[in-house]
């Protein structure tokens, strides 16, 4: 397994223009999270898939973005009529939620870092 | 609502030296405790994580961290750093049960000089 992968690693692109990123997840894992991190600050949490169900949304995530896991494996994240203030990486993450409950490891992508122009 | 406080944004060392990153987390509930590792344009890398038991985790590369309940922290050490461990740290918390969001501090950049 090569780990979580995202697609693509760059964007540019003009302010008001739809931009779609896809994450794709290690493929046992069924859980599957978005964060975004701008220039000197930790990640921040966006929202959360367990398998095609999104079970938590932050408050960050205006009306301008979705996201969706359709079949609970691949994830896609859309920001519609982009703004030069959603500049960031974009990160996807995934882990396992085994039958113990307990918390497990989230694993990390590369990141998609978007710049709107 | 959780938060994590990473007191120093940046940490010069030199090669060999020991070096201690602090993070400080606030929580009304129960814990668990992550430090990640970001090298240039990488993703993030799980470092060390407490989840429970014994209150001192270790890394395959030499960090340790130690979870301190009473003084709501979890600062990251190594006894002696190479170049190859400059990167950028990040404290991360999350609770248990409920939310499985991760909450991040800001990130410490260690730089390791010659």
């Amino acid at each position: 397994d090569t780990g979580v992968s995202q697609d693509p690693r760059h964007k540019i692109t003009k302010r008001g223009q739809n931009v779609t990123f896809r994450c794709d997840p290690i493929s046992e894992h069924n859980r599957l999270y978005w964060y975004r991190q701008t220039l000197g600050q930790g990640p921040e949490f966006l929202t959360y898939f367990q398998n095609e169900a999104q079970l938590e949304k932050s408050r960050l995530l205006s009306d301008r973005f979705s996201a969706e896991r359709p079949k609970g494996s691949f994830s896609t994240l859309e920001i519609q009529r982009t703004e030069q203030g959603d500049s960031a990486m974009y990160l996807c993450a995934s882990s396992l939620l085994g039958t113990s409950g307990d918390q497990e490891t989230q694993y990390f992508g590369p990141g998609t870092r978007l710049l709107v122009l | 609502a959780q938060s994590v406080t990473q007191l120093d944004s940046q940490v010069p060392v030199f090669e060999e030296a020991p070096v201690e990153l602090r993070c400080n987390y606030s929580s009304s509930v129960s814990v668990y405790l992550f430090w990640y590792v970001q090298y240039p344009n990488q993703g993030l890398q799980l470092l060390l994580k407490y989840l429970s038991g014994s209150t001192l985790v270790e890394s395959i590369n030499g960090f340790e961290a130690e979870f301190n309940k009473s003084q709501t922290s979890f600062h990251l050490r190594k006894p002696s750093v190479h170049i190859s461990d400059t990167a950028e740290y990040f404290c991360a918390v999350t609770t248990f049960p409920g939310s499985e969001k991760l909450v991040f501090g800001k990130g410490t950049k260690l730089t390791v000089n010659p």
